[in-house]
């Protein structure tokens, strides 16, 4: 059992925006401003979209947009394309360790 | 560019220890960031295990600390993750990765372990 709580799945057609939530408590995603966004194509390694809820890494398209609202994450990906077809994966901070969410599979149908 | 490259047996026996190097290139394991170990199950989720500064100061996932340990060397650039009494819940593509910045900006192509007999 994750940590946090992620949504299995998402969909959205291309051009659309979509929204994935992580749930978690005042102890990690509610107490602290360090909530990061994973993106995982099928095989490859974890590439950070988001870090400190809403900050995007250079090179990362502004699409990619996060947010927190209590003990409760968002990553909205707007303008869907193909090659946002993923897993998602949130993280957060908990005072001396990290946690993630169980991963959410996004769908561009 | 900071790359890293996980080695180590891909086979462990049951009630055995798992043993992984992750290879730094590109930056210095001294230049301020946190070196971090992180591992996913088959089909399932990503789990943080541990990660260390240079100094040798540690932080651990709690429903591990008891099996896992984390050390860093410093002259080989490089730093380690033993975890010992391993079961079938140990198999899992193991990831090494920099903290930056408050988020793992820069993994390893990750190394698949499993446990069996």
């Amino acid at each position: 059992q994750s940590a946090l709580t992620q949504p299995p799945s998402a969909s959205g057609s291309p051009g659309q925006s979509v929204t994935i939530s992580c749930t978690g408590t005042s102890s990690d995603v509610g107490g602290y401003n360090y909530v990061s966004w994973y993106q995982q194509h099928p095989g490859k390694a974890p590439k950070v979209v988001i870090y400190e809820v809403s900050k995007r890494p250079s090179g990362v398209p502004d699409r990619f947009s996060g947010s927190k609202s209590g003990n409760t994450a968002s990553l909205t990906v707007s303008g869907l394309r193909a090659e946002d077809e993923a897993d998602y994966h949130c993280s957060s901070y908990a005072g001396s360790y990290w946690v993630f969410g169980g991963g959410t599979k996004l769908t561009v149908l | 560019q900071v790359q890293l490259q996980e080695s180590g047996p891909g086979l462990v026996k049951p009630s055995g220890t798992l043993s992984l190097t992750c290879d730094v290139s590109g930056d210095s394991i001294t230049s301020g960031n946190w070196w971090t170990w992180v591992r996913q199950p088959p089909g399932e989720g990503l789990e943080w295990i541990a990660e260390i500064y240079h100094t040798g100061y540690t932080k651990y996932n709690p429903s591990l600390k008891s099996r896992v340990t984390i050390s860093v060397d410093n002259s080989n650039n490089q730093f380690s993750l033993r975890v010992t009494s391993v079961t079938a819940a140990d198999t899992a593509v193991y990831y090494c990765a920099r903290s930056t910045d408050w988020c793992l900006g820069f993994w390893g192509q990750g190394t698949l372990v499993t446990v069996s007999s």
